[in-house]
């Protein structure tokens, strides 16, 4: 069963703690996305890995760390220096395109880990 | 930096009602769009998308798209909704190289 499985489903955790969210993937995609989603505000891009031990800043990079040791796992920690860290917390997969805008090709989304900061 | 405004945050409607979400961006190029839709519980899942062509798209669901490039917009319908369309709905635009800018999504409420 190919997927995308993030977990865990809810975590909770206490201000100034360093937290780590899993992503795993088995649809052999090479390139992985971390997306946070808040209410009215939709999907922003944490950062995204084309290759492994490659990654790059999304738009809100700040806070946040990650590392791609695998093909397959691509974690997402999130730090004390996060200013506002409760969130929903997407995790994304494709195969890599080329450099050419119609070879695009589809993103797959986890089912998501929501973190409270308590 | 590109943008993308969805312009209904919830939207109510009533079974066989038809829907139309709009939805506009900001840039200037060449860009491939979008629509996303998560489902109570479930993930976040590709409705359709336009690369290139035909400016009127048609996803799964019965949903259907156009792209209008003179006016920036991609709205998304359908003609007769179910209460099984309930969900949230994501327009998206990729400016290129796999980046995607969602916009902030709009609820949709079907009642029976």
């Amino acid at each position: 069963d190919g997927g995308i499985t993030q977990s865990p489903k809810y975590l909770f955790r206490k201000e100034g703690q360093n937290v780590t969210l899993s992503c795993e993937q088995n649809l052999n995609h090479d390139a992985m996305y971390w997306y946070r989603q808040d209410p009215g505000q939709g999907l922003r891009l944490i950062y995204y890995s084309q290759i492994v031990n490659d990654f790059q800043k999304g738009d809100i990079a700040e806070g946040y760390s990650v590392s791609r040791e695998k093909k397959e796992s691509f974690p997402l920690t999130v730090t004390s220096a996060q200013k506002n860290p409760t969130a929903f917390y997407l995790c994304a997969s494709s195969r890599l395109a080329g450099d050419q805008l119609s070879s695009y090709n589809e993103q797959f989304f986890g089912p998501g880990t929501r973190l409270t900061v308590l | 930096a590109q943008s993308v405004s969805q312009h209904n945050h919830h939207v109510i409607l009533s079974e066989a009602a038809s829907l139309e979400l709009g939805c506009n961006y900001s840039y200037g190029g060449t860009v491939n769009l979008f629509w996303y839709v998560q489902y109570p519980g479930q993930h976040l899942q590709l409705l359709l998308k336009y690369f290139s062509g035909d400016p009127l798209v048609k996803g799964i669901k019965g949903f259907e798209a156009e792209f209008i490039k003179s006016k920036f917009s991609f709205n998304l319908r359908k003609p007769s909704v179910q209460w099984s369309d309930t969900a949230e709905y994501f327009c998206a635009v990729s400016p290129g190289f796999q980046k995607l800018v969602f916009g902030t999504g709009t609820r949709l409420l079907v009642s029976p």
